[in-house]
């Protein structure tokens, strides 16, 4: 079955700086990639996600890129605030076969620092 | 507010005893999947329902069984609970033309 794996587990990043979380998955017919945010005392929420027949999707300060042949996808958040400290998750899922139901990596402790 | 909704928040309760965890998912989606997280083991999947039928089972133990009702609404039974069973319990639901699970503020199962 599919394997995700996500790194790094902690991040800790001045505000202003950019946080860069790489996630690679080891089943080629997952094709789609979601990227969670958890709060404290709160359920994931969806912040960006890209499909796999798409490179690159950006969202704001918030952008995601694939790499299907290496098998890896990464979030990259710019202009980093205060706010955006929290529990990042990655995931995958190949829809169709396992009817959706996501595979997700780790976790990283994001932490901006003011 | 992802509309999702699940009760109750916080459940405390000894080990060997039963509990029962609610979902009822944003209006319109019959798809409804949960989830357990731990520290040690992150967010895994357990079992997903569409329109009362089960569609996919994941790491579910056998002392864990879900089911959808007509109103579309999922419950989760928990039976001879272990004190490795504590965690927090999610549920997420997605409609059938998006691929996005918006997922549940989560119950915290203590088991003492």
């Amino acid at each position: 079955g599919e394997n995700v794996e996500q790194h790094p587990s902690t991040l800790s990043v001045q505000e202003g700086d950019s946080a860069v979380i790489k996630c690679t998955y080891s089943d080629s017919a997952s094709n789609y990639f979601p990227w969670y945010k958890q709060e404290l005392g709160k359920g994931p929420q969806l912040i960006i996600d890209i499909r796999s027949n798409v490179g690159e999707k950006k969202d704001q300060r918030i952008a995601v890129t694939l790499n299907k042949t290496a098998k890896h996808f990464s979030l990259h958040i710019t202009e980093t605030q205060p706010e955006d400290s929290a529990v990042y998750f990655c995931a995958a899922s190949d829809n169709g076969g396992s009817q959706g139901n996501l595979i997700f990596g780790k976790g990283t402790k994001l932490s901006v620092k003011p | 507010d992802s509309g999702v909704t699940q009760t109750p928040k916080h459940l405390i309760t000894a080990t060997g005893q039963r509990v029962t965890l609610r979902c009822s998912p944003r209006s319109g989606d019959l798809s409804v999947y949960w989830y357990q997280q731990s520290l040690d083991q992150g967010l895994q999947f357990l079992i997903q329902y569409y329109n009362g039928e089960e569609r996919a089972k994941g790491n579910i133990l056998e002392r864990f069984s879900a089911q959808q009702f007509p109103d579309l609404h999922s419950e989760l039974n928990l039976s001879s609970l272990e004190l490795g069973d504590s965690a927090l319990y999610f549920c997420a639901s997605r409609s059938g033309s998006s691929d996005t699970q918006y997922f549940g503020p989560g119950t915290r199962l203590t088991v003492l």
